[in-house]
Parts: structure tokens; sequence; C-alpha cells
């Protein structure tokens, strides 16, 4: 079972920042917060990762809790190509690391 | 650079069937994994391999067999389709966590398995 909880559903019109937030009640501290996302009918795509600071590259912003138990993913301008699901994943390095995908956030992006 | 390719793309098999799905990688990454997609639902890891000439089970393994003979491929087998096994596949592949530790993984586009 996923470890992570997230809102069934949001929507953000186009232009505005998209906020996704993210509990990880149960995270430990060698486990990264990973976000991916997933546009219909495509294969999961990686958006950004962190551990304990807050994270910025091309595509998002990655906002932890100092308490690391949530997140928010922020897409600073959303666009109509935005809208996906949206899935936040505690990952531990260890020998498989492999990915537990939990239901996700569907963020739907209005013209 | 194609990155993670899975081939066929979409398939229709009859029940007792047997058949492979391809994934091949150009990223020289050490990790591959093989997941389905149930409709509504997130990714569950059938089966994983570390490097080449390894593999080990994941979450739903029963009815699949894996092969990973070359560093590049990772081959997923139903050897007696089931309409349960009805599907959208996806592969993915990732560094070894003696590189870099924290290293996403990259997924293919799937492949869209029907048993009917």
């Amino acid at each position: 079972d996923a470890k992570t909880t997230q809102p069934p559903s949001m929507d953000c019109a186009e232009g505005r920042a998209a906020n996704l937030p993210c509990n990880h009640s149960t995270i430990s501290g060698n486990e990264y917060v990973y976000w991916y996302r997933q546009i219909h009918s495509q294969g999961p795509q990686y958006i950004i990762h962190g551990l304990k600071n807050n994270e910025t590259n091309e595509m998002a912003s990655l906002i932890i809790t100092e308490d690391r138990k949530s997140s928010t993913l922020i897409l600073p301008h959303a666009t109509l190509r935005d809208t996906a699901v949206y899935y936040c994943i505690d990952l531990s390095l260890g020998s498989a690391r492999q990915l537990t995908f939990g239901s996700g956030t569907q963020l739907t992006v209005l013209p | 650079n194609a990155g993670v390719t899975q081939t066929p793309k979409f398939r229709v098999l009859k029940t007792g069937q047997s058949m492979t799905l391809l994934c091949a990688q150009d990223m020289n990454h050490e990790y591959m994994y093989w997941y389905r997609q149930d409709p509504g639902m997130g990714l569950r890891l059938i089966h994983y391999s570390v490097g080449e000439g390894t593999t080990a089970k994941g979450e739903v393994p029963d009815g699949y067999n894996v092969s990973r003979l070359k560093k590049q491929n990772f081959l997923l087998g139903l050897e007696s389709a089931a309409p349960s096994q009805t599907s959208v596949y996806f592969c993915a592949s990732s560094y070894h966590r003696t590189g870099p530790l924290n290293q996403p993984q990259h997924f293919g586009d799937g492949t869209r398995l029907s048993i009917l």
C-alpha cells in the first residue's frame, strides 16, 4: 500500500500556480520525496525530488516541511499540458528502490 | 537517445496463449523494472532486476516470468495468459545504487495488453 496521501482531484486556472499537497505521515529519515506525473495514456514522468531542503528545477518547485511529514509540489504557471495525475512517493534507497504509486491527484488545468 | 522503448505497444491475446514483452534502454542503467497498471489504480511492481543476469520478485509476480540476459534488455513473459492479466504494462530503468543514488526511474510509454 502507498504510504502517502493526496487529494483525489484539483483544478487550476491556466497561467496560475498549481499547488499540490502530499502527506508523508510515515516517512523515515533515509527516504526521499519524489514526485511523478502521468499524462493520459503515457508512462509516468519524473518531475522532482528532495530529502530535506526545498528544491527547484525547470519543471517545478518542491517544498518540504521541516518535520518532513508533508510536501507541496508547485507548478508556477500551469498550462493545459500540465493536466495529469500527480503522484508523490516516499522512496527508500534500499536494494530495489521500487516506486510504490498510490492513487495520486488528478490535476485539471482549466482554460 | 531513445530512452526506454517497449514493444509491442498493443496486443490482444486469447486465454492460454503465451507472449513476451520487450523492454530496451539505451542509458546504461543497471536497474530495470516491470510494473502493471490497472484502470484507476497506481502502478504495481511485478519483477525487477538490479543487474545483468539477476531478477527478483516484486509485489505481484504470479503468472509472470522475466529474464535479463543483456544489460539493456528486460523481458517479461506470460506463459499462459489469463483475463486477469489484462492491463497496461510499464517498463522502467534507473542507475545502480552505487552510482548517483537518487537518480529517478525513467519509464517507457507502456504496452496495452488485452486477454480475451
